[in-house]
């Protein structure tokens, strides 16, 4: 148990669809982040909420690309008329404080293929 | 430019062996992650340091501010710690900066 649920962990989807993925923290938590992973490459920043408040957004994140989090619970990552440059892992990892310090917990991410 | 620089980008060593993963970053940090990433895609927590040296297990962690480096080494390698060694910092602000991994191979 990672402390972060993702969903879909798959998912396959023609060029010019729209796509959400959605993550669930299941823990107490500080901040709520996405990231992208392409194949061979480190995660790349693209958001970050505390709370429902989204305080940085990433150049990465062009307009089609939208992240919400009502209510401060869950999170939904939105990409509108996918690309296949799109084609990635999408992670959503949140922060929880303890005794060493802020820890970083990763969901399992959300693959996207588009064709 | 906030830049991290990992080496190598692959590895492959007999078990048994003492295994060095190295991390560089370009500017002054408040924290530095290595994380673990298996097949798949689950990425792991395994520590955060800021300043001097952790050990957990076979893995020990160090860091140097005044070099902005930092290593990772794994004593006894076993096949099970065959994955992706990650290294991440936080340059000042809350979000993470990575470098591309170290791919770990590890021979029975």
């Amino acid at each position: 148990d990672t402390g972060v649920s993702q969903d879909p962990r798959h998912k396959i989807t023609k060029r010019g669809q729209n796509v959400t993925f959605r993550c669930d923290p299941i823990s107490e938590h500080n901040r709520l982040y996405w990231y992208r992973q392409t194949l061979g490459q480190g995660p790349e920043f693209l958001t970050y909420f505390q709370n429902e408040a989204q305080l940085e957004k990433s150049r990465l994140l062009s307009d089609r690309f939208s992240a919400e989090r009502p209510k401060g619970s869950f999170s939904t990552l939105e990409i509108q008329r996918t690309e296949q440059g799109d084609s990635a892992m999408y992670l959503c990892a949140i922060t929880a404080t303890g005794l060493g310090g802020n820890t970083i917990y990763f969901g399992e991410g959300s693959w996207l293929t588009v064709v | 430019k906030n830049e991290v620089e990992q080496s190598p980008q692959n590895l492959t060593a007999q078990e048994g062996e003492f295994i060095t993963i190295n991390c560089s970053y370009s500017v002054g940090i408040s924290a530095l992650h290595w994380l673990q990433q298996h097949p798949g895609g689950g990425i792991v927590s395994l520590f955060m340091l800021s300043s001097g040296k952790k050990k957990h297990g076979r893995l020990i962690a160090t860091i140097n501010i005044q070099e902005k480096h930092s290593s990772l080494h794994i004593t006894a390698s076993h096949p099970r710690d065959s994955a992706v060694y990650i290294c991440a910092v936080n340059f000042g602000n809350e979000k993470l900066t990575f470098g591309t991994g170290t791919r770990l191979t590890i021979i029975p």
